[in-house]
């Protein structure tokens, strides 16, 4: 039973436009939310979180929203960058510190 | 200056051949997870050890087994290994309590032929 789930595999965008990735959950224990990316033939790398106590955070071109009404979260990177083109996966902590990943979507920066 | 080492990096086995994997941390973190990612899959927890306390998925296959010598290194090794189980294998670790962050190494890719 998935318990984090990123519903589109794959996103397209042009150089400098906004990319927006999506990830929905059903367990409304979940305390704590990431973001990792991942190129081919490397493990993932975190690249932004976000505690349930708050709805927003920023870093940089990249920011995260989470939506606990809708249990919605979702990842901004604009400007887009050529080298954004990576496997981004959604994750999510429960208060028993356990880790529940999404399937991951595949992001292409066109330039 | 990597700080979570996995080797090999690439493994292929025959069927029913012995494997271990490893994974080596110089982050000093508590807790070391083995995770199991097929293609196109979300990565599968397989078991974690916090310190030397050992967590098993309750549907993680016998033919899986783990072992901490010490904090720094863990071993996964499949004792019989199918081809069900061609794979990316990923070690991460995280701190221990109050950490929120999964620190990933850069994974042991087993074909099983």
């Amino acid at each position: 039973d998935q318990q984090v789930k990123q519903n589109s595999p794959s996103l397209s965008v042009q150089e400098g436009r906004i990319s927006i990735l999506n990830c929905d959950y059903t367990n409304s224990m979940f305390d704590y939310f990431l973001w990792y990316k991942k190129y081919p033939a490397e493990g993932p790398t975190f690249l932004i979180s976000i505690s349930s106590i708050k709805d927003k955070n920023e870093d940089g071109r990249f920011t995260v929203f989470l939506n606990k009404s809708a249990k919605h979260l979702s990842l901004h990177i604009v400007p887009s960058q050529p080298g954004d083109s990576a496997v981004y996966f959604c994750a999510a902590k429960d208060t028993g510190n356990q880790f529940y990943f999404g399937t991951g979507t595949s992001l292409t920066v066109i330039p | 200056d990597a700080m979570v080492i996995q080797n090999p990096r690439y493994q292929v086995t025959q069927f029913g051949k012995p494997v271990t994997l490893s994974c080596s941390q110089t982050l000093n973190h508590n807790v070391m997870y083995w995770y199991q990612q097929k293609s196109s899959q979300a990565p599968k927890l397989l078991f974690h050890y916090y310190d030397k306390d050992f967590n098993n998925e309750a549907d993680t296959p016998d033919n899986f087994q783990s072992r901490r010598p010490n904090t720094s290194f863990c071993f996964l090794d499949i004792r019989s290994p199918g081809l069900g189980d061609t794979a990316m294998y990923l070690c991460a670790t995280r701190l221990g309590s109050g950490a929120n962050v999964l620190t990933f190494g850069a994974g042991s890719r087993l074909t099983v032929l």
